[in-house]
């Protein structure tokens, strides 16, 4: 079976400018949760979905947004670029909502914003 | 806001010497995970410890959650090359891991 997988691996943007990361999740699994891990630093939470629905919410800028569609695969959108988003976009994929679910985290995306 | 910290933030260390890492908090965690992750790839998933005073090992891999479920350790015993990476432990909400710097570790042959 096919873990997590992220689209793209890699990308590189200029400031200002929009982008849009995907993710589709393990098959069957309904969540799906973002995070943000800078060089050097552990992940930090960015959004949880979870059929459907925001769940959850970390400490970003309204320029940062997300969905999850019916196939319950999700789009991360980042507005107006600044260097310091310029980091490893992680998606994770858990079976249910809540409880103690193990997160599968993909590959992640290497955003490079110059 | 939950915070973890972890230490040491780098470790080199010889092929067979044995390490721990600690992840230290202020805060009471219902459950704090462990998880490995090598450059290009997400975290892995070791383990979940829950219950306060718990152990459980993984093969060489040895981790301890706190009494008070505050704190918990990871022990490695006789190093390998292929344990290099970055360590990591997590706790929080079903819906919001929180997630310490990690350690970055290297087992030298």
């Amino acid at each position: 079976d096919a873990g997590v997988t992220q689209s793209p691996t890699h990308l590189i943007k200029t400031r200002g400018q929009h982008v849009t990361l995907r993710c589709s999740p393990i098959s069957g699994h309904k969540s799906v949760s973002w995070y943000q891990q800078v060089l050097g630093q552990g992940p930090q939470f960015i959004f949880q979905y979870y059929e459907k629905e925001e769940r959850g919410r970390g400490n970003f800028p309204d320029r940062f947004s997300a969905r999850q569609f019916p196939n319950y695969s999700s789009e991360l959108n980042v507005n107006a670029l600044l260097l310091g988003d310029s980091a490893l976009y992680l998606c994770a994929s858990s079976l249910e909502g809540q409880g103690k679910n193990i997160q599968y985290f993909g590959a992640g995306t290497r955003l490079s914003v110059l | 806001t939950q915070l973890l910290k972890q230490s040491p933030q780098f470790l080199s260390i010889q092929e067979g010497e044995n390490l721990t890492v600690y992840c230290n908090s202020s805060s009471v965690f219902s459950s704090l995970q462990w998880y490995r992750q090598e450059p290009g790839e997400g975290p892995v998933l070791l383990v979940t410890v829950v219950t306060g005073g718990e152990v459980k090992k993984l093969k060489r891999l040895t981790f301890q959650f706190g009494d008070a479920r505050k704190d918990s350790s990871l022990h490695i015993t006789a190093a390998q090359p292929g344990d290099t990476g970055l360590y990591l432990c997590a706790g929080g909400s079903w819906n919001k891991l929180v997630f310490g710097a990690g350690t970055i570790l290297r087992v030298k042959s």
